[in-house]
């Protein structure tokens, strides 16, 4: 079965500072990697996904994430953070004809 | 528009009682999905539903039911077996039915608490 890793529970950043949020997945195959946010108290928001062809993916409100076989990680970055992205943010794995599976998510910060 | 809504966004039960969260799409979607979340717990999927009058255990269906009986709904009962109920639920949908290749649409949550 398939498993995500995000291995930062907490990350806290300045506003205009570059962003990095980490992703390890286990799986045999290709799998179907995902980046959703969520703002507190509210439900889920997908801001891209990965399915294949280019690994380099562009989502919304500027993010972008990149998958790398050989590391099995698909990381989400963002050049200029702004306060607006303060939020929890999950990373999610499907493969088969099974549901996603999502990691423990991990909680961004933004400070001026 | 179209979307996901789940009813109450906030409820509160005393031990021992049984309480449904009801969850309405109109996205036209096979796929629903009901999960629990509690702070560094991530998402933990309770039950899933492919189609109409099918439903499949998640990873934590001890304590819970579902039905399926109309595409658009998916209610969910938290029972007086779950012993600790108190959490966030969210309800999805996806119009693939395997939930593997397709985005996920999510309601805006209940907070359950018991008292």
């Amino acid at each position: 079965a398939q498993s995500v890793t995000q291995p930062d529970i907490h990350i806290t950043v300045s506003e205009g500072a570059s962003l990095e949020l980490r992703c390890n997945y286990s799986y045999g195959a290709t799998p179907y990697l995902f980046w959703y946010v969520q703002s507190p108290g509210q439900g889920l928001q997908l801001l891209l996904k990965y399915f294949s062809g280019d690994t380099l993916v562009q989502g919304i409100k500027g993010f972008e994430a990149e998958f790398k076989r050989s590391q099995s990680s698909f990381n989400l970055r963002k050049p200029s953070v702004h306060w607006s992205d303060a939020a929890e943010y999950f990373c999610a794995v499907g493969a088969g004809n099974t549901p996603l599976v999502f990691g423990k998510g991990t909680r961004l910060s933004v400070i001026a | 528009d179209g979307g996901i809504t789940q009813s109450p966004k906030y409820l509160f039960r005393k031990e021992g009682q049984n309480v449904t969260l009801s969850c309405e799409q109109n996205l036209n979607h096979d796929a629903m999905y009901w999960y629990r979340q509690d702070p560094g717990q991530g998402l933990r999927l309770i039950y899933y539903s492919q189609i109409v009058n099918d439903f499949q255990k998640g990873d934590i269906a001890e304590g819970y039911s579902v039905s399926r009986e109309k595409k658009e709904s998916f209610p969910l009962t938290v029972t007086s077996a779950q012993k600790n109920p108190t959490a966030f639920y969210l309800c999805a949908s996806s119009i693939d039915p395997g939930g593997s290749t397709g985005e996920l649409f999510f309601g805006e949550g209940s907070r359950l608490t018991v008292l």
